[in-house]
């Protein structure tokens, strides 16, 4: 099974500011297939990014994807109110499919 | 509009049964993969089930398995998630999600996703 280790835990920016999320794969997977997706408090979780890096439909510029074997990541570029939600990694390189711990967005 | 609605969340004693359903609309439902995610109050998300476009391939994770059944209707345009022997720590949101992706790659990914049914285990 393949173990991702999300950080930091919790984030606390401005906005406007710059995220930078961190996750972080227990065996090398290809960037084919990693995920993540954004939680907002309430609502189900909204793919963000497929194959490491390629935006999902509708997803805003600001938010881009990048890594590959064990290291990955998620930048927002320019933090808005709205991106403040929980951001999960997903691997989908075999069964079991599995997601991160999570990463919470706080915009102050 | 592609809508997944899920049902059959509920208070139910350990060792008890359920069955959750999600009814699909706005897209052919007979050409996805679908799957089950879960999440805990308060806690990540834990990947549950996939059933293949036909249900001729199924997948579990570990801890469900030989527990839970997922199956679908294509004719009802509805998946389950049948849950038997349930335990506490089965006590979660159980988001119902469609695969899309790019097969001939191995891309995958969870959209849309239903807005998830509450099963609490508990006595």
């Amino acid at each position: 099974e393949v173990v991702l280790t999300q950080s930091p835990a919790t984030l606390s920016l401005s906005p406007g500011e710059r995220a930078t999320l961190s996750c972080r794969a227990s065996q090398g997977i290809s960037s084919t297939y990693l995920g993540w997706y954004q939680q907002r408090p309430g609502q189900p979780p909204r793919l963000l990014i497929y194959a490491a890096s390629s935006r999902a439909t509708g997803i805003p510029d600001r938010f881009s994807g990048g890594g590959s074997g064990t290291d990955f990541t998620l930048t927002i570029s320019r933090l808005e109110p709205e991106d403040s939600a929980v951001y999960y990694c997903h691997q989908y390189s075999g069964s079991p499919w599995t997601f991160g711990q999570g990463t919470k967005v706080e915009i102050k | 509009e592609v809508q997944l609605v899920e049902s059959g969340g509920g208070l139910v004693q350990p060792g008890g049964s359920l069955r959750l359903s999600c009814a699909v609309s706005g897209f052919a439902f007979s050409n996805y993969w679908m799957s089950w995610v879960r999440q805990a109050p308060g806690k990540g998300l834990e990947w549950v089930a996939n059933i293949w476009k036909d249900g001729s391939e199924i997948y579990y994770v570990d801890s469900v398995k030989g527990r839970f059944t997922i199956s679908r209707d294509n004719a009802k345009n509805t998946l389950y998630l049948q849950m038997n022997s349930l335990r506490a720590e089965d006590t979660a949101v159980y988001y119902c999600a469609r695969v899309d992706g790019i097969p001939s790659t191995g891309i995958w990914w969870l959209d849309p996703w239903g807005q998830g049914t509450l099963v609490t285990v508990s006595s």
